[in-house]
């Protein structure tokens, strides 16, 4: 079963809004990815998080990767319709690198 | 490149039927997986390669057969389509696991089993 937990489920905002998704890893993870899907699309790769305690920045979006490389999170500022879609969390748990474990996802929806 | 190629598109199948879903990259990758999505349940792993000639089982195998015969392509097979394989299927590639690294997902194909 699922080993990563992601956090909301759901979230509706509106635009201009922040928007935070989580993601909690039971076991220690040699790195995190997170993904993009759109409604009807394949997911997309976001980025890659592969240090303790590493942040990423891309425009409105910031990754981290917890301490104990067991959590994560994506945060985008002021929310876009164009950020519709589903975000996942992904990785690989450490000693492990053949099996992706991937969280359920965060459908996030922006009211314009 | 066209990157991760999947096809069909859409099939729709009858109970008992069997059909392979095709899958192909050119960006010379190792590694290989098939993932099925399901409303609410995320990506699920059927099955995975590292490398021509070596398969593996992921998470949710029964029912599935693959095969890795040449870099390029993994097939999935459904050997007697049930209604619970009613999904959408993903293929994607990534050049190592072992690096982690990005993984490239084909189109889908939306399979209904009547």
């Amino acid at each position: 079963g699922q080993q990563v937990m992601q956090i909301p489920q759901y979230q509706h905002v509106q635009e201009g809004e922040d928007f935070t998704t989580y993601c909690n890893s039971s076991t220690t993870l040699s790195n995190i990815q997170w993904y993009k899907q759109r409604p009807g699309g394949h997911p997309v790769f976001l980025i890659q998080l592969v240090k303790s305690g590493e942040v990423k920045k891309q425009k409105r979006l910031t990754f981290q990767f917890g301490e104990a490389k067991k959590n994560s999170s994506l945060h985008i500022t002021a929310t876009q319709t164009t950020d519709v879609g589903t975000y996942f969390c992904a990785g690989f748990k450490a000693g492990n690198n053949r099996k992706l474990i991937w969280g359920l996802g965060t459908s996030l929806a922006v009211n314009p | 490149n066209a990157g991760v190629t999947q096809t069909p598109k859409f099939q729709v199948l009858k109970t008992g039927q069997s059909m392979t879903l095709q899958c192909a990259q050119d960006m010379n990758h190792e590694y290989m997986s098939w993932y099925r999505q399901d409303p609410g349940m995320g990506l699920r792993l059927i099955h995975y390669s590292v490398g021509a000639g070596i398969t593996d089982q992921g998470e949710v195998p029964n029912g599935y057969n693959v095969s890795r015969s040449t870099t390029e392509d993994f097939p999935l097979r459904l050997l007697s389509a049930a209604p619970s394989q009613t999904s959408v299927y993903f293929c994607a590639s990534s050049y190592t696991p072992g690096t982690g690294g990005e993984q490239f997902f084909g189109p889908g194909t939306r399979l209904t089993v009547l």
